[in-house]
This record gives structure tokens, C-alpha cells and sequence, in this order.
């Protein structure tokens, strides 16, 4: 299948500094990337959608100006948590599906990022 | 948007029994129901997906049912084995695809 890659796999800041985290399709391109967020024992849930080229989509709740989405290139998709404090602690997880895949929405996730923020 | 609640949150059964995990979702658009299997320290992988004009698929041990008029849709794993125990986590989905709201997931333990 297809393989999304995702760095850093830890990450430990300080209260108040911006911790960015990158998502990168490996073998295709993807026009559309997703960012969950994940608390220990917990589901899996949808942030934002990241589209290249585009502003990203962001689901009720999750404040945009706080997660910075950016989804420059068809392989990439960056989300930086701006300001960071300790309730931004979390295991952060991106996807994307294989648009070259049709009729699927099969996703393929990366490793996590799992933030620290002291 | 949508909401996708998934039940039991734990599951254990003896190796060769049947495990079942049930979910119901909210919104009517929604019409692709996948289900992901995550192992510890792994991340999570589809192991069989459902779309909204068929009520049941199969592969192997795995099956999957939908009822859309009550809007839930069920995991069957049969003959299960050690090797089945992870979280188990239904979604929904609609037009867009790969956007996808999850369940809370089932941690299902398979005892040898």
C-alpha cells in the first residue's frame, strides 16, 4: 500500500514556542491530506483537512489560528501548534488516501507525532 | 458533523470464539464505513470497508454488516485468534473521501 511518513516521531517544548510537524506521501501524490489528533485511550479525531494549494478545512472546535495547516507541495503537509501549552500535549497523526487508488477511501496513516509540551 | 459511537470500549474472548463490535453513526449523508485495526505502537491500518448501496461484505474471518435505515454497522470476527488482539476503531464517512470520523475504539484481547 501506499506509505505516508510523518516527522517528528517526539517531540518535547516549551510552554509558548511553535512546534511544527511534517507529513510527506512517499510513493504518490496526494491532493488532499487529513490531521487527527489522538488522547491516550481515546478515538482518533479529524482536526482538519489539508489541501494543497488551498486554505485547509478545519473541523468545529479546532481553533485554525492555533494549528497553522500548510499543504504546499502534493507530497507535504506541515502543522505547526502555534503558542504550544501543556493541554496541546497529544499524539498528532496524519493521512492521506491515494488518489490514484479510484473509489477508495482507504487511508494510510503516518507513524505520529506524539507532542510534549512542558 | 458527524458522530460515531462504537461499543463495548474492551472486548475479550477465548481464541476460536466470535468477537463482535458494534457502531452507529448520525448523519444520513454518510455512506462509506471502514474499520482500522491498531496494534500497539503502530499505526492504524483498514482492514475492510463497507459502502452504503451493500449490507454485508466478507473477507476470511472478517465480515461486515450495515443496516442503513438505523444507521449502525457492525465487525464480526470469527475463529479469532492471539494475533486479533488491537484496538478496533469503526468511521464514517461521506462525500469527501478519506474524511473520516472515528469511533472510540474497542480494545479487543484474544485469550489463547
Amino acid at each position: 500500500g501506499a506509505v505516508v511518513s510523518q516527522h517528528p516521531s517526539r517531540v518535547i517544548c516549551k510552554s509558548g514556542t511553535s512546534v511544527k510537524i511534517e507529513c510527506r506521501s512517499l510513493d504518490f501524490q496526494a491532493t488532499t491530506m487529513f490531521w487527527y489528533r489522538q488522547f491516550p485511550k481515546q478515538s482518533l479525531m479529524l482536526m482538519a483537512t489539508s489541501n494543497e494549494g488551498s486554505k485547509a478545512t478545519y473541523e468545529q472546535g479546532v481553533e485554525k489560528d492555533k494549528f497553522l495547516i500548510n499543504h504546499a507541495s502534493l507530497t507535504l503537509s506541515t502543522l505547526t501548534v502555534t503558542s504550544a501549552h501543556p493541554e496541546d500535549s497529544s499524539f498528532y497523526i496524519c493521512s492521506a488516501r491515494d488518489p490514484g487508488v479510484p473509489d477508495t477511501g482507504e487511508l494510510f496513516f503516518g507513524e505520529g507525532s506524539r507532542l510534549t509540551v512542558l | 458533523g458527524e458522530n460515531v459511537e462504537q461499543h463495548p470500549s474492551t472486548l475479550s474472548v477465548q481464541e476460536g470464539d466470535s468477537a463482535v463490535i458494534k457502531c452507529t453513526y448520525s448523519d444520513s449523508a454518510s455512506n462509506y464505513f471502514p474499520w482500522y485495526k491498531q496494534e500497539l505502537g503502530k499505526r492504524p491500518q483498514l482492514i475492510i470497508d463497507i459502502r452504503s448501496n451493500v449490507g454485508e461484505k466478507k473477507d476470511q474471518r472478517i465480515a461486515v454488516t450495515l443496516n442503513k435505515t438505523a444507521k449502525h454497522f457492525s465487525l464480526h470476527i470469527t475463529e479469532t485468534q492471539p494475533e486479533d488482539s488491537a484496538v478496533y476503531f469503526c468511521a464514517a464517512g461521506g462525500s469527501t473521501l478519506g474524511r473520516l470520523y472515528f469511533g472510540r475504539g474497542t480494545q479487543l484481547t484474544v485469550w489463547p
